[in-house]
């Protein structure tokens, strides 16, 4: 099964972009990778998800390398509401479970 | 519409006694999810549920631990002879069942073991 790795923290200011990266460099060609997050004493939700091309929603942009081996979350305004943990989740074959890593916890400064 | 939801939204317990945790998934959801949350496990998946069927239940940490839904719909998670360690916010979430999918999550059920 594929691996993730994030930085366990990041900082940044209200109003200005976020880039959140996330490494899974043993992903395989038809792996998807999922992105949600987790705001304070709430139960996780979903953010994105992207296999190949750069992906955009009404929450976010998901940007994945050419090589599949990296992806970086964009928020393109942060605001307060967004500090949350934000989970890059690596496929699992053969199985529809989540599985958590320790995440990237972001803190948006006023 | 609604979302998912689960009660009670906190419980506290005994050591030793049963506890049943319920989740009502989204409409129309056939999969649903069991996680749980701890200060030292982080997010861990418990048991996944395809309609009425269980095909991974390979998170359950103990034979205390079972889970089961009925009708495709409603599931409880029980949990026997509750110990300290159990305690844990337990999180339900369910989806379409599709691929790739989107897992909606309940706001959990905060157990408390005394």
């Amino acid at each position: 099964d594929a691996k993730t790795t994030q930085p366990n923290s990041m900082e940044s200011n209200e109003e200005e972009p976020v880039h959140l990266p996330c490494n899974h460099s043993t992903i395989s060609g038809t792996d998807y990778i999922h992105w949600y997050r987790q705001l304070p004493s709430q139960g996780p939700e979903y953010v994105i998800h992207g296999l190949t091309s750069n992906v955009n929603n009404r929450m976010a942009s998901l940007a994945i390398a050419e090589d599949r081996k990296s992806s970086t979350l964009i928020l393109h305004r942060a605001t307060l509401r967004d500090a949350a943990v934000y989970y890059c989740i690596p496929p699992v074959q053969g199985a529809q479970k989540l599985v958590f890593g320790q995440g990237t916890r972001l803190t948006i400064n006023p | 519409g609604a979302g998912v939801s689960q009660s009670p939204s906190n419980k506290v317990t005994e050591k030793g006694k049963d506890v049943e945790l319920r989740c009502d998934p989204i409409s129309g959801h056939t999969a649903l999810y069991w996680y749980r949350q701890s200060l030292g496990q982080g997010l861990e998946f418990l048991i996944y549920f395809q309609g009425n069927s269980a095909p991974d239940k390979s998170g359950l940490p103990s034979d205390r631990f079972s889970a089961e839904r009925t009708g495709g719909s409603v599931s409880t998670l029980t949990i026997q002879r509750t110990q300290q360690e159990d305690s844990a916010v337990y999180l339900c979430a369910s989806s379409l069942g599709l691929h790739p999918d989107t897992q909606y999550f309940g706001p959990g059920t905060r157990l408390t073991v005394l």
